[in-house]
């Protein structure tokens, strides 16, 4: 079964500072990484994915980088802001042919003003 | 913008009893789906559902579990008699598609307390 491998496990931040998380999977086979952003008290919710025909995804101030030889994907989030204090989860599909996502640990971002 | 209910948002129960967590998913959805988190800990797949079956189920999901779409609307789980370890927060999620043609859409979950 794919494994997700998420770091840093918590990361602080000043306002205006970038936030960088990793995430590295185990099975080059699979073709969708999305993260998730969680604020306390609700549900995860899709915040951007990549798909490995392209090494990179901008959407607005987030970021994903692909590295398909390396098996690493990283969210960038550009001047971060202390509205985007939340939990963050990366993904990949649990083998192939399936419905089921496999999370990584999550990385709980804290930006300062 | 459409989204996922849930109900309770909290249970608090017995161990050894029963509890149906429940869930309306977004309404054009067709496929659903339970996740669970441990306080702390990474969100974790239970089980798939699709066409009115199981699609996909994980280890966690044993005979204690069942799930059922027992009108067009509602998509409930069933834990037969809990355990302290099912305590954990459950999030059920649809999607109009399989992923990832479609995005998983998550509700604000249920967390269930085992005393």
């Amino acid at each position: 079964q794919q494994q997700v491998k998420q770091s840093p496990q918590s990361l602080i931040v000043q306002k205006g500072g970038i936030s960088i998380i990793n995430c590295a999977y185990e099975n080059t086979a699979f073709d969708y990484f999305p993260w998730y952003q969680q604020f306390p008290g609700k549900g995860p919710a899709l915040l951007i994915a990549i798909r490995p025909d392209v090494s990179e995804k901008k959407e607005g101030r987030f970021t994903i980088s692909f590295n398909k030889s390396a098996k690493q994907f990283s969210l960038h989030i550009m001047d971060s802001q202390p509205g985007d204090s939340a939990t963050y989860f990366c993904a990949a599909p649990g083998s192939y042919n399936t419905d089921k996502l496999i999370f990584g640990t999550g990385t709980r971002l804290q930006v300062f003003p | 913008e459409p989204e996922v209910t849930q109900t309770p948002s909290h249970q608090v129960t017995q161990m050894g009893q029963e509890v149906i967590l429940r869930c309306v998913p977004i309404s054009n959805h067709l496929y659903f789906y339970w996740y669970r988190q441990i306080l702390g800990q990474k969100v974790e797949f239970l089980v798939s559902f699709y066409n009115n079956e199981i699609s996909e189920k994980s280890e966690i999901f044993d005979d204690q579990f069942s799930v059922e779409r027992p009108d067009g609307s509602n998509f409930t789980l069933k834990i037969r008699s809990t355990k302290l370890e099912d305590s954990a927060m459950y999030f059920c999620a649809s999607s109009e598609t399989t992923v990832p043609n479609s995005p998983l859409h998550f509700g604000n979950g249920t967390r269930l307390t085992v005393t």
